[in-house]
């Protein structure tokens, strides 16, 4: 099983800092890697899938990269409407798999 | 309006049954996986199951191995999560979200249902 291991727990910035959210797989993983919004009492929202590249309607503050294992969502300028949990999941090997979140909270 | 509604939910007793039903609408369902993806109360995601555009290939988290099973209709653009021998750790929300992959590419889960709750207690 891929072990995907977000990092920070817990993210606390201001509005119009940048956030970096990290995503680290246990082991290689092909592109197949999507991040997820969520915020309390709603369904998550796909934000980024195949590593980089921004679903329909996802502003441009979003970005997604890589490095080897290591997944990279970040947010150029936070936005009031930013602050939620973000997830990354992996489709590259069954059983499909989350990592634990990370909460972008205000400062 | 592309929409997935989840129903089925309720309350349930330990080692119960549960069949939960997720309809989708406004796109060509037969052309997406169909995933269930739970969220225990105050915790994360969890993908549970994973069916394939034709529903020859089905896949599940070694939790639920054995005790659910994905099935879809898709003259009823339909996906179905019967649950048996449920227990407490399965009370969760539960979502259904569809996803489609390639060779190359992931489209990642982009649209998700509102979600159906499943409590499992005495």
């Amino acid at each position: 099983e891929i072990v995907l291991t977000q990092s920070p727990a817990t993210l606390s910035l201001s509005p119009g800092e940048r956030a970096t959210l990290s995503c680290r797989a246990s082991q290689s993983l092909s592109s197949f890697l999507a991040w997820y919004q969520q915020k309390p009492g709603q369904s998550p929202r796909l934000l980024i899938f195949d590593t980089s590249n921004r679903a329909t309607g996802i502003p441009a503050r979003f970005s997604g990269s890589r490095s080897g294992t290591d997944f990279t969502l970040t947010i150029s300028s936070l936005e009031p409407e930013d602050f939620a949990v973000y997830y990354c999941q992996q489709r590259s090997k069954w059983p499909l798999t989350f990592g634990g979140g990370t909460q972008v909270e205000i400062k | 309006e592309v929409q997935l509604v989840e129903s089925g939910g309720g309350l349930v007793q330990p080692g119960g049954s549960l069949r939960l039903s997720c309809t989708g609408s406004g796109f060509t369902f037969s052309g997406y996986c169909m995933n269930w993806v739970r969220q225990a109360p105050g915790k994360g995601l969890e993908w549970v199951a994973n069916i394939k555009q034709d529903g020859s290939e089905k896949y599940y988290v070694d939790s639920v191995k054995g005790r659910f099973t994905i099935s879809r209709d898709n003259a009823e653009n339909s996906v179905y999560l019967q649950m048996n021998s449920l227990r407490a750790e399965d009370t969760a929300i539960y979502y259904c979200a569809r996803d489609r992959v390639t060779q190359y590419f992931y489209y990642g889960m982009d649209v998700w249902g509102q979600g159906t709750t499943v409590t499992v207690s005495s």
